[in-house]
């Protein structure tokens, strides 16, 4: 069974936009990672938020988490064609250290 | 440091053949871990290991062996692939929470 659950499936903006992309988990969570894959590669890690924290900045990304409701969005600024990607969500919950990954969010940014 | 690397990147199996993914890391990382990423699924952990000698079972175990003689090498074995185990395989090590992909195998069972 898959924990997180990613919002849009899909989704397709200008270059300069803001891209948002929820995540929906159903259990405890100990922290809650995002990850890139551009097509045919494998995942690099981008950021990672503690279940203690509420928001996290990393250059042009914005991740929160929200525990009572238990979601966390990713927020792309000032988008660039480069960020076309699939973007996953993975949980971290209880004293085991394996990840629990959505099923993605289909990012293409237009030129 | 190489990082995560994976051999090899593309195999054709037919069904019945065995064969082993190869995973190697010099981070010198405990947990490693292998998934399988097929369409719409997202990425479903096989199985994982916490350190040399000490293997588990993830959420899709059923036709998959592993074992971890060493801290860097971690393999995943088909023993007798099906065409189900069809998919894109990724191996991963973990550090302080965050897990550092390879660049994955893509395997085709016919």
């Amino acid at each position: 069974s898959q924990q997180g659950e990613e919002d849009p499936q899909a989704l397709s903006i200008q270059e300069g936009e803001n891209a948002t992309m929820n995540c929906s988990y159903k259990t405890s969570i100990n922290n809650l990672q995002w990850y890139r894959q551009n097509s045919g590669r494998g995942l690099v890690h981008l950021i990672l938020i503690r279940s203690n924290e509420r928001e996290k900045h990393s250059g042009r990304l914005r991740v929160t988490l929200d525990t009572s409701k238990k979601s966390s969005s990713l927020l792309i600024t000032a988008s660039r064609a480069a960020d076309t990607a699939s973007y996953f969500c993975a949980t971290h919950s209880g004293s085991a250290r394996q990840l629990t990954f959505g099923s993605g969010t289909q990012l293409t940014v237009l030129p | 440091n190489a990082g995560v690397t994976q051999t090899p990147k593309f195999q054709v199996l037919k069904t019945g053949q065995s064969m082993t993914l190869q995973c190697a890391q010099d981070m010198n990382h405990e947990y490693m871990s292998w998934y399988r990423q097929d369409p719409g699924m997202g990425l479903r952990l096989i199985h994982y290991s916490v350190g040399a000698g000490i293997t588990d079972q993830g959420e899709v175990p059923n036709g998959y062996n592993v074992s971890r003689s060493t801290t860097e090498d971690f393999p995943l074995r088909l023993l007798s692939a099906a065409p189900s185990q069809t998919s894109v395989y990724f191996c991963a090590s973990s550090f302080r929470g965050s897990q550092y992909f390879g660049p994955g195998t893509r395997l085709l069972v016919l």
